[in-house]
């Protein structure tokens, strides 16, 4: 069973860099898109990007000037940085496995539990 | 971006009942269409993938329709653990965006 478990600071000043890693486990990361969520009670679901283990990415255009998204294959392991935060990107932060077979399309199989970021000074 | 619109937003439903939700795209997506199941404190799980196709491992009384714009989940017979927030997503194209949600309450 595929699990996934985000890591990072809780708390982040505003003008900071928010950063987070999801640990993969009981599976490889090879073969599948890794997902960033996030979800507020004003905005609620929001994609962030994904990256495949190669190395590629797509962002949301709302973040893309302050979003990176990396993987590290050797320790099955991805991670999420967004810059400049402001109160606005408070937020419980998930990370997802979007899969996908040869005639059915993306999901998010696999989740994990999810990180609140507070963005408070 | 391709919007997606679920009413309503909330519902009181009672144990047994059948439950339809809907899910509205704001451009046609085929059948690139999934349901999510969140309680309060966890994350969303998947229950309905390609519009219609349930996830492993949820119960029969969960079920997808629709093509285009236009989805429904529906819910045969409700249960006590069904109580919860169901959200549809779509997977068309980047990026991947949800419905606000609708509470199925008691």
């Amino acid at each position: 069973q595929v699990q996934l478990q985000e890591s990072g600071p809780g708390l982040v000043k505003p003008s900071e860099t928010l950063s987070l890693t999801c640990t993969v486990s009981g599976g490889s990361i090879n073969g599948y898109y890794w997902t960033w969520i996030r979800q507020t009670p004003g905005k609620g679901l929001e994609w962030i990007g994904h990256i495949f283990p190669s190395g590629t990415t797509t962002y949301n255009p709302s973040l893309k000037s302050r979003v990176a998204i990396s993987v590290d294959t050797s320790k099955n392991q991805f991670s999420l940085r967004l810059t400049s935060v402001t109160a606005a990107d408070t937020a419980v932060y998930y990370c997802a496995r979007d899969n996908y077979g040869a005639t059915t399309p993306y999901h998010f199989d696999f989740w994990g539990h999810g990180t609140l970021v507070t963005v408070s000074s | 971006d391709i919007q997606m619109t679920q009413s309503p937003s909330s519902l009181s439903a009672s144990v047994g009942d059948r439950v339809s939700i809907s899910c509205r795209a704001s451009q046609s997506i085929n059948t690139y269409l999934n349901w999510y199941q969140q309680k309060a404190g966890k994350a969303p799980k998947l229950l309905i993938y390609a519009a219609s196709i349930v996830q492993t491992g949820v119960p029969s009384r969960f079920s997808g329709s629709g093509s285009g714009t236009d989805f429904t989940l529906a819910i045969s017979s409700l249960q006590p653990e069904d109580f919860a927030t169901y959200y549809c997503q779509q997977s068309l194209s980047t990026p991947k965006t949800f419905g606000q949600g609708t509470k199925v309450e008691l």
